[in-house]
C-alpha cells in the first residue's frame, strides 16, 4: 500500500485567509484525489489531479476556491482560498496504488474562525 | 433516496461480541465494494475489498456482498476495544475510473462502532 503524508495535520485559520495543504506519497502514482469530510457526511470528492494537466473538479467545487497543483507523480497541494467557517472540515488526499486500490492520507483538520 | 445508505450509529457492543455492519445501495451498476476503518483524527484505512457477490474473509473480518438485495455487510468476530472506530462502506461501478473526472467511488456516511471492554 502507498504511504501518504499530509501537512499540516491541523490548523486554525481566520476568515478570509487561505491555507495550502500538502500531500506527499512514497511512490509514483498516476492519479491523486482530494476529498472533504464534514461531520456526519459522506466523503465528498473535490477534484482529481493528474500530473501535467489541469485538475478536474466535481460539481460544486471551483478552481478559484480550491486551486490544486500536481507538479510531479508523488506530490500535490490543495489550497482553500478566502476561507469562511463553512470550509471547516477534514481535507483528505487519496491515491490509487498498485492493484487499483484507493488509499487515504491522515487528513488535515481545518477550523475557520 | 441516496445511492448508499449506512446507519451512522453509534453501535455499542461488549467485547468479544460479533459485530455486523451494513450498507444498502440503489445503483445496480456497483460491482466493487470496500470497507474502510477510520480512527478518530485519522484518515480512512482500507480494510476489505470485494468484487461482485460473495464472501471474503481476512482474520476476524468477513465482508459479504448480496447484489440481488443490494446489501453489503462487514462482520467482525471476537470484537476488541481496538476495533472501536468509524467504518465506512464504499462502492464503485467500474474500478476507479482512470479517464479523468469523477472517480466513481461512492461512500456511505460511516457507522460509529464502540466496543465496550
Amino acid at each position: 500500500s502507498a504511504v501518504i503524508s499530509q501537512k499540516p495535520s491541523r490548523d486554525i485559520c481566520q476568515r478570509g485567509t487561505s491555507l495550502t495543504i500538502q500531500c506527499q506519497v512514497d511512490s509514483q502514482v498516476t492519479m491523486m484525489f482530494w476529498y472533504r469530510q464534514q461531520p456526519g457526511q459522506s466523503l465528498t470528492l473535490i477534484a482529481t489531479a493528474n500530473q501535467g494537466s489541469e485538475a478536474t473538479y466535481e460539481s460544486g467545487f471551483v478552481i478559484d476556491k480550491f486551486p490544486i497543483s500536481r507538479p510531479n507523480l508523488t506530490f500535490s497541494t490543495l489550497t482553500v482560498s478566502n476561507m469562511s467557517p463553512e470550509d471547516s472540515s477534514i481535507y483528505l488526499c487519496s491515491v490509487d496504488s498498485s492493484g487499483s486500490l484507493r488509499f487515504f492520507g491522515p487528513g488535515t483538520r481545518l477550523t475557520v474562525l | 433516496q441516496k445511492e448508499v445508505e449506512q446507519d451512522p450509529g453509534p453501535l455499542s457492543v461488549p467485547e468479544g461480541a460479533i459485530v455486523s455492519l451494513n450498507c444498502t445501495y440503489s445503483n445496480s451498476a456497483f460491482q466493487y465494494f470496500m470497507w474502510y476503518r477510520q480512527y478518530s483524527r485519522k484518515g480512512p484505512e482500507l480494510l476489505m475489498y470485494t468484487y461482485s457477490s460473495g464472501n471474503k474473509e481476512d482474520g476476524r473480518f468477513t465482508a459479504q456482498v448480496d447484489k440481488s438485495s443490494k446489501y453489503i455487510s462487514l462482520f467482525i468476530r471476537d470484537s476488541q476495544p481496538s476495533d472501536s472506530a468509524t467504518y465506512l462502506c464504499a462502492m464503485s461501478g467500474q474500478f476507479l475510473n482512470r479517464g479523468g473526472g469523477a472517480d466513481g467511488l461512492t461512500f456511505g456516511k460511516g457507522t460509529h462502532l464502540i466496543i465496550q471492554p
